[in-house]
């Protein structure tokens, strides 16, 4: 149990392209989901948490017009990086957070920007 | 604000060797701590984890024990094998204020 997919598992775009990423939470249920991004050197920084229903709360120094997240369901989280730039390319990870405060995470997903 | 400050990696041990991986964090209110590890080419999983000071999380041999006291959250193992080896992090959890916050990452490798 616990299982959680994001979609795609990579993608390739070219500059200025908007990318819509999905977080699903396969056999529960997720107020609450975070967005991650992996650096080369393994550190996962918090973007934003995203509540159902409500606007994500997001961490300093992210731009909230630039990855914008939307958590339609309790099941479904998605991270959309509008005009993507060169920079914006990394590892986006995605978390639900379950029972007793525990993160399950998908497996991320590999973003480069031409 | 919430931080994690995790030992610098990487670390080398010979199979068997004892194992301690450093972590201590600060925050705001009472929150719950974790060590989650990544293997390589996986996901993030848990690994273990305590809610309240005191409790001690356990699995597959290791342990840590919640002192806020200290404020640490240290990572031990007795014995540990080949496939140990991975990138392991130590997280706190702070619901009330929305905050996830990861230390940096200790990547262990174990030799036979």
């Amino acid at each position: 149990g616990a299982v959680v997919s994001q979609h795609p598992s990579w993608v390739i775009c070219k500059s200025g392209t908007s990318v819509k990423i999905e977080c699903r939470s396969l056999d529960f249920q997720a107020t609450t989901m975070f967005w991650y991004r992996q650096f080369p050197k393994q550190s996962l920084m918090l973007m934003a948490t995203s509540n159902e229903g409500s606007k994500a709360t997001y961490e300093q120094g992210v731009e909230k017009d630039k990855f914008l997240i939307n958590h339609a369901s309790l099941t479904l989280s998605t991270l959309t990086v509008t005009s993507a730039h060169p920079e914006d390319s990394s590892f986006y990870i995605c978390s639900a957070l379950g029972d007793q405060e525990t993160q399950y995470f998908g497996p991320g997903t590999r973003l480069l920007v031409l | 604000g919430n931080s994690v400050t995790q030992m610098e990696g990487p670390v080398t041990l010979s199979e068997e060797a004892f194992l301690t991986i450093n972590c201590t964090y600060t925050a705001t209110g009472y929150p719950s701590l974790f060590w989650y590890v990544q293997y390589p080419g996986e996901g993030l999983q848990l690994l273990l984890k305590a809610t309240k000071a005191d409790d001690k999380g356990s699995n597959k041999g290791f342990e840590a024990t919640y002192r806020k006291e200290t404020t640490s959250f240290h990572l031990e193992k007795g014995s540990v094998q080949v496939s140990d080896s991975a990138v392991y992090f130590c997280a706190l959890i702070n619901t009330n204020a929305g905050k996830s916050t990861f230390g940096d990452g200790t990547t262990l490798t174990v030799k036979p």
